[in-house]
């Protein structure tokens, strides 16, 4: 079975600081890992991945995530948060011949100016 | 914009009623995923089609069906709706083979719908 964990609903940070947004695992497999961000009133936007190779993964608008295999998790990074960076973040996860995205429950970022 | 279309965008019913959301996947996009979004219940996969055909199927409750035409734009019909039922229905849509893990896939902008 998959599923994902985003253990932390809301997370605040002052803008200009740094940001994480938690995410832990659970699969039979090697997990491909996503993030995608949904602001209000609007779809899920990807804003990236974890397939293979490096673990430090680049994605959009100065997002980061780390995959780390003996913790299962892939948490979500940016080294100075934007008021602008304030959604709901969503951690999903699927296997090699699995059909389905499992996603977690979200976790809303709020950052003050 | 994901290039994937949903409509309608808002849609208000009663109860008892039925209703269809549409919904046009990127172009060359095989696979259509549609998910709900309740405020209690986060992100709930429904079902999947690829090429037409239905993939995997989630937590998708008996009142509601769908299907995937030949021009691979998909529907989902909602029936004898309850005020339960209210909610953003999202579509989403991913390249490559049916089966394949490492593809994103891209999500339309939604249907809200709203049951009176």
């Amino acid at each position: 079975a998959q599923s994902v964990a985003q253990p932390e609903d809301q997370v605040n940070v002052a803008e200009g600081n740094p940001l994480t947004v938690k995410c832990t695992y659970s699969v039979s497999g090697n997990p491909y890992l996503f993030w995608y961000v949904q602001y209000p009133n609007r779809g899920l936007q990807f804003l990236l991945k974890y397939i293979t190779g490096d673990n430090l993964v680049k994605g959009s608008y100065g997002f980061e995530a780390e995959f780390n295999k003996s913790q299962t998790s892939f948490h979500l990074k940016k080294p100075s948060a934007l008021v602008s960076d304030s959604a709901l973040y969503f951690c999903a996860v699927r296997t090699w011949g699995a059909n389905n995205l499992f996603f977690g429950t979200g976790t809303r970022l709020t950052v003050i100016p | 914009d994901s290039g994937v279309t949903q409509t309608p965008k808002h849609l208000i019913t009663a109860t008892g009623q039925r209703v269809t959301l549409r919904c046009s996947p990127r172009s060359g996009d095989l696979s259509v995923y549609w998910y709900q979004q309740s405020l209690d219940q986060g992100l709930q996969f429904l079902i999947q089609y690829y090429n037409g055909e239905e993939r995997a199927k989630g937590n998708i409750l008996e009142r509601f069906s769908a299907q995937q035409f030949p021009d691979l734009h998909s529907e989902l019909n909602l029936s004898s709706l309850e005020l339960g039922d209210s909610a953003l229905y999202f579509c989403a849509s991913s390249g490559g083979q049916g089966g394949r893990g490492d593809t994103e896939a891209f999500f339309g902008q939604g249907t809200r719908l709203t049951v009176v």
